[in-house]
């Protein structure tokens, strides 16, 4: 079945730059998203790529896909002590269809001062 | 900015009660959705919502769940003769593209 797979922590120091990492087993997968979830909150969508894409930059942040290797990667800029959260990948095939999307485990991302 | 409600924010019912959880999602979302994630493991899909029926669901949403939207605004997942494995955060989320979520419900089962 689907898989998606992340580390679970990344420590950087503030102002250097965030890589989180995610992986994926479902070739079909058309739509792939990056999600924040801080601290007793819910599921923030940060930003999503479409499988045709290689690249999507938004402000401070950088999402790579490597279609051939199923490798997803976010980049937070000038990472910052707000950026402290959990960071969910997800895909799924239809993009706002009927079908869910399936979540890795999250990574948590700590910001050392 | 809209954004997707969920009431109660958290639930504790007794084993073999019955909860209704509640979701108000973005007034021009056409797409509704049910997902949970069990405290340290993944969010999982339970079902998606369309034009007043399911479109699809997870083989976590068993007869034990259903699903209702009673009027224009309300999104609700009944789950009946609750079990102390459903236990976990619920999260509502509704799309008319992107899948923007709810806050969450935290259910905690004795």
């Amino acid at each position: 079945g689907e898989d998606v797979e992340q580390s679970l922590f990344l420590s950087v120091r503030e102002g250097d730059s965030s890589v989180i990492n995610c992986t994926y087993t479902d070739s079909s997968s058309t739509y792939l998203y990056w999600y924040k979830q801080e601290p007793g909150a819910g599921l923030q969508l940060l930003t999503y790529i479409f499988s045709n894409m290689d690249m999507k930059q938004d402000q401070r942040l950088t999402v790579l896909l490597n279609k051939k290797d199923k490798h997803l990667s976010l980049r937070i800029a000038d990472t910052q002590t707000g950026d402290s959260a959990i960071y969910f990948c997800a895909e799924s095939y239809s993009g706002g269809g009927a079908d869910g999307l399936t979540f890795g485990k999250g990574t948590h991302l700590i910001i050392q001062p | 900015e809209p954004e997707v409600t969920q009431t109660p924010s958290h639930q504790v019912t007794q084993m073999g009660q019955e909860v209704i959880l509640r979701c108000v999602p973005i007034s021009n979302h056409l797409y509704f959705y049910w997902y949970r994630q069990i405290l340290g493991q993944k969010v999982e899909f339970l079902v998606s919502f369309y034009n007043n029926e399911i479109s699809e669901k997870s083989e976590i949403f068993d007869d034990q769940f259903s699903v209702e939207r009673p009027d224009g605004s309300n999104f609700t997942l009944k789950i009946r003769s609750t079990k102390l494995e459903d236990s976990a955060m619920y999260f509502c989320a509704s799309a008319q593209g992107e899948q923007y979520f709810g806050p969450g419900t935290r259910l905690t089962v004795t």
